[in-house]
């Protein structure tokens, strides 16, 4: 089984720090993506990446960066936390579409910014 | 751009009846999937069932079915014999078939119920 592991389940953080989020997984896949998940607006997607030190925006990238130095690490950086960024964050790893697999989620980080 | 809609925030229903949850997508593509991802209170999120648009046979897995109907832009996913298990946040996602990343596109989800 596909395992998508995310270092925290609960943060809480202050206003301005810099704050990272950590998301690893063990398939070898080549994409990984980054969405916050807030009520009533489902999944929306901030970052993703298709390859090592490759990343593309996704549909809310502002006040967000990424890292990918390793195939099955990706990080989710937020510059200087603003309580807006209390949310919800979800990791998900799929291999190459050509495969046409889905998508495999981690259990998600609660982050609460005060 | 895509967009995914699922108008139905919360949903209940009695343990063994069926449920219906809708869902409904606006694309000008002709060929992309479409997914059913569920989301239990322990929040990792699993997929439920899944559909290419290019089929026209609906999907089935086991008790959860979907009616895709193409021309009305329309994935409602039916769940039947409902068990307590069932309960969780369902969403409806979207992915092109021309999207190199194997982006998805979410609905706002719907929380099921299950009533013992």
């Amino acid at each position: 089984d596909v395992k998508v592991t995310q270092s925290s389940r609960y943060l809480v953080k202050r206003t301005g720090e810099k704050v990272f989020l950590e998301c690893v997984q063990d398939m070898d896949h080549e994409n990984m993506f980054w969405y916050r998940q807030d009520p009533g607006l489902g999944l929306r997607l901030i970052y993703f990446s298709y390859d090592v030190k490759m990343k593309e925006k996704g549909d809310i990238p502002e006040g967000y960066s990424v890292s990918r130095e390793k195939k099955e690490r990706f990080s989710l950086i937020l510059e200087s936390a603003s309580t807006n960024q209390t949310s919800m964050y979800l990791c998900a790893s799929s291999p190459t579409p050509i495969l046409n697999q889905p998508q495999h989620f981690g259990d998600g980080t609660r982050l609460s910014i005060l | 751009a895509q967009t995914v809609t699922q108008s139905q925030p919360e949903m209940s229903v009695q343990e063994a009846e069926t449920v219906t949850l809708s869902c409904t997508y606006d694309t000008s593509e002709s060929d992309y999937y479409l997914f059913w991802y569920k989301q239990p209170p322990s929040r990792q999120m699993i997929l439920v069932i899944r559909q290419e648009a290019y089929k026209q046979q609906n999907a089935t897995e086991n008790r959860f079915s979907v009616n895709f109907q193409k021309a009305a832009k329309s994935f409602s996913l039916k769940i039947s014999d409902s068990q307590l298990g069932d309960a969780a946040m369902y969403f409806c996602a979207y992915r092109s078939a021309y999207n190199a990343g194997n982006m998805l596109t979410f609905g706002g989800g719907t929380r099921l119920m299950v009533k013992p």
